[in-house]
């Protein structure tokens, strides 16, 4: 059975630092990876999809790499604002049309 | 409407009562997933449909959960009998293409049984 697990659990940051959010999954065969934002009492946002092809996807701020083989992600943001503070989800996705298996959320402040 | 709409937004049921829980996909979106989310933890499958067909159900906890998606568009998510480890949020998410690229998920319902 996946499992999903990210680390760290919770992260406090000043503003304006560079930050490393970690993710890893325990089976090395999925179809996609996506990193999520939850901001709280609302839905998920989907930040970034990484196919299992590919290494790397890019917006604006934020970097998520991928290593299949290891099964680890990263979601590296750039020059973090208090606006980024939220909880950051990754979810695998086997095959396609089937459903994600989440982590746990790692929750970020970002202080002014 | 523009996004995934659930209602109610929020949910206090007695423990052993009866709930029902809507969500609206985007229009024309094939497929409709249903998550539970326990505080402080991430979302967890429940079941998903490709347009009226409820193709997994696998995330069901119990007999005592159902769902259905009777037209292909509007889903209901039942829970009888409810009990105090069904409080959670559930989120239902929508999306145009069969393998479920472009998620998007609806704010969700927070469930609360006392």
């Amino acid at each position: 059975k996946q499992e999903v697990t990210q680390i760290p659990a919770a992260l406090s940051v000043p503003e304006g630092e560079n930050l490393v959010l970690n993710c890893s999954f325990t089976d090395s065969a999925i179809y996609n990876l996506q990193w999520f934002r939850q901001d709280p009492g609302k839905g998920l946002t989907s930040l970034l999809l990484i196919q299992s092809s590919q290494r790397e996807q890019t917006s604006g701020r934020l970097n998520a790499s991928l290593d299949k083989s290891s099964g680890r992600s990263t979601l590296y943001i750039a020059a973090s604002q208090p606006g980024d503070s939220a909880t950051y989800l990754c979810a695998v996705n086997i095959m396609a049309g089937n459903m994600l298996t989440f982590g746990g959320g790692t929750r970020l402040m970002v202080k002014p | 409407g523009a996004g995934v709409s659930q209602s109610p937004r929020y949910k206090v049921a007695k423990r052993g009562q009866d709930v029902a829980l809507r969500c609206d996909p985007i229009s024309g979106h094939v497929s409709l997933f249903w998550y539970q989310q326990a505080l402080g933890q991430g979302p967890e499958f429940l079941t998903y449909f490709q347009n009226e067909a409820q193709l997994d159900k696998s995330g069901l906890p119990s007999d005592r959960f159902f769902a259905e998606r009777p037209e292909g568009s509007v889903s209901t998510l039942k829970i009888q009998r409810t009990q105090q480890e069904d409080s959670a949020v559930y989120l239902c998410a929508s999306s145009p293409d069969p393998g479920g690229y472009g998620y998007t998920f609806g704010s969700g319902t927070r469930l609360t049984v006392v």
